[in-house]
């Protein structure tokens, strides 16, 4: 069964500190990893990886994907209190055009 | 340029009423995506339609629960006889084309709470 897995669950830092959140999947077949933000409302877009070792970047912001050992890293530098939302790891398997969503990783910045 | 318009934003409803959920996609986009967010889980597909064709339901309840686009108005989800185990964040993407180029559209969603 396909499966998007992410960690930490849940994740308290303060503002400024450098936050890494983790994304492992197995799907049988694979065509790209995404990346959304969700605040309160809707899940906005952040990355598609599609390639291994092609650090994406926007900002403070940063991902890169490993297609060898299957998984991605999203980076949060200079962490800010508008960063904290949780953040949706998603793998679109070129199958049935279903993209599998993870449980997200709930990022809380103090100030 | 509006995007993705849900409604209701909240609904409330008792057990065994129906509930009916809308979604206008963004203006040029054909194809619509259903997903449920049950608290501290993340998105699970429902379905997948095109103007007037249901592509993919795989993710869909095999009872109660049926999805539409017509040909004209907005997308609908409609859950007939509602169990408390229903409530849930409903979202709704669209996407310019039939395979995503991973820029799926969200909107707000749809909170369904079930007395």
């Amino acid at each position: 069964e396909d499966k998007v897995v992410q960690s930490p669950l849940s994740l308290v830092v303060h503002e400024g500190d450098t936050v890494t959140l983790n994304c492992s999947y197995e799907v049988t077949n694979f065509r790209s990893l995404l990346w959304y933000k969700q605040e309160k409302k809707a899940p906005t877009f952040l990355f598609m990886l599609t390639s291994s070792g092609i650090e994406k970047k926007s900002g403070r912001l940063s991902s890169i994907l490993d297609k060898k050992e299957l998984f991605s890293i999203l980076n949060i530098t200079a962490t800010q209190t508008g960063d904290s939302a949780v953040y949706l790891c998603a793998v679109d398997p070129n199958r049935d055009d279903k993209i599998i969503f993870g449980k997200g990783t709930r990022l809380h910045i103090l100030p | 340029n509006a995007g993705v318009m849900q409604n209701p934003r909240h609904l409330v409803r008792r057990r065994g009423q129906e509930a009916r959920l809308r979604c206008s996609p963004m203006k040029g986009h054909s194809h619509v995506y259903w997903y449920r967010q049950l608290p501290e889980e993340g998105l699970k597909f429902m379905v997948y339609l095109q103007k007037e064709n249901i592509i993919d339901e795989s993710g869909m309840p095999k009872e109660r629960f049926s999805a539409e686009f017509p040909k004209e108005g907005p997308s609908i989800l409609r859950i007939q006889q509602v169990v408390r185990g229903d409530s849930a964040a409903y979202f709704c993407a669209s996407s310019p084309t039939g395979y995503p180029t991973g820029e799926l559209f969200f909107g707000e969603g749809s909170r369904l709470t079930v007395l």
